[in-house]
């Protein structure tokens, strides 16, 4: 069974700093990407998606993220964080086919005004 | 435009009851999903349809049953609720096609204790 693993479970960030979330997976074929995020009492929403073509993505709300087949990894950055960003990311991987998606046990991130 | 609907918001349940989650989208999506969320586990299959009239388990199915009633409603039973089921419950829906899967589209979810 496949996989996906996030690397920081909670992550305390100042206004204007930098965020990058990491996230790996198991399965070594072809996958569909997706990052979600979850806002204080709010259900998940779709943050952005990788299929294929460009592995650079953007998304909505300045972030975006890097599908680095060799690695394994779909790694989540946004250059300069609001105190809106506050929320719980989850990263999430199916085999392409596959309608099942996995998700990672998900990282909370705290932005300090 | 609803989306996802769940019911109910809230809900606490003793031991051996049992209890009916509800789900419907208006969105004519082919699939849906019950996922449950606990703490520092992200979120965890329970059972998925990917379209009407077939269902599927998931990660974590044990306690669980669900009925495909029609292309919008998608149920999710606990026929004897334990302490280990107290967690947040989430229905989704998508409508993938071929080999990519459109992304999820989620309710507001259920946070149902046990006790």
């Amino acid at each position: 069974a496949q996989s996906v693993s996030q690397h920081n479970h909670h992550v305390i960030l100042s206004e204007a700093a930098s965020l990058e979330l990491g996230c790996n997976y198991s399965y070594g074929g072809t996958v569909n990407l997706f990052w979600y995020v979850q806002y204080p009492g709010q259900h998940l929403q779709l943050l952005l998606k990788y299929f294929s073509g460009d592995p650079l993505v953007k998304g909505i709300k300045g972030f975006e993220a890097e599908f680095i087949k060799s690695k394994f990894s779909f790694n989540l950055r946004k250059p300069s964080v609001q105190w809106s960003d506050t929320a719980e990311y989850f990263c999430a991987v199916n085999e392409r086919g596959d309608y099942k998606l996995s998700f990672g046990a998900g990282t909370t991130v705290t932005v300090r005004a | 435009n609803a989306g996802v609907t769940q019911t109910p918001k809230f809900q606490v349940l003793k031991t051996g009851q049992s209890m009916t989650l509800q789900c419907a989208q208006d969105m004519n999506h082919n699939s849906m999903y019950w996922y449950r969320q606990d703490p520092g586990m992200g979120l965890r299959l329970i059972y998925y349809s990917a379209s009407e009239g077939t269902t599927d388990k998931g990660e974590v199915p044990n306690g669980y049953n669900v009925s495909r009633l029609n292309k919008r409603e998608f149920s999710l039973r606990l026929e004897s609720a334990a302490p280990s089921q107290t967690s947040v419950y989430f229905c989704a829906s998508s409508d993938p096609t071929g080999l990519y899967n459109s992304p999820l589209h989620f309710g507001n979810g259920t946070r149902l204790t046990v006790t």
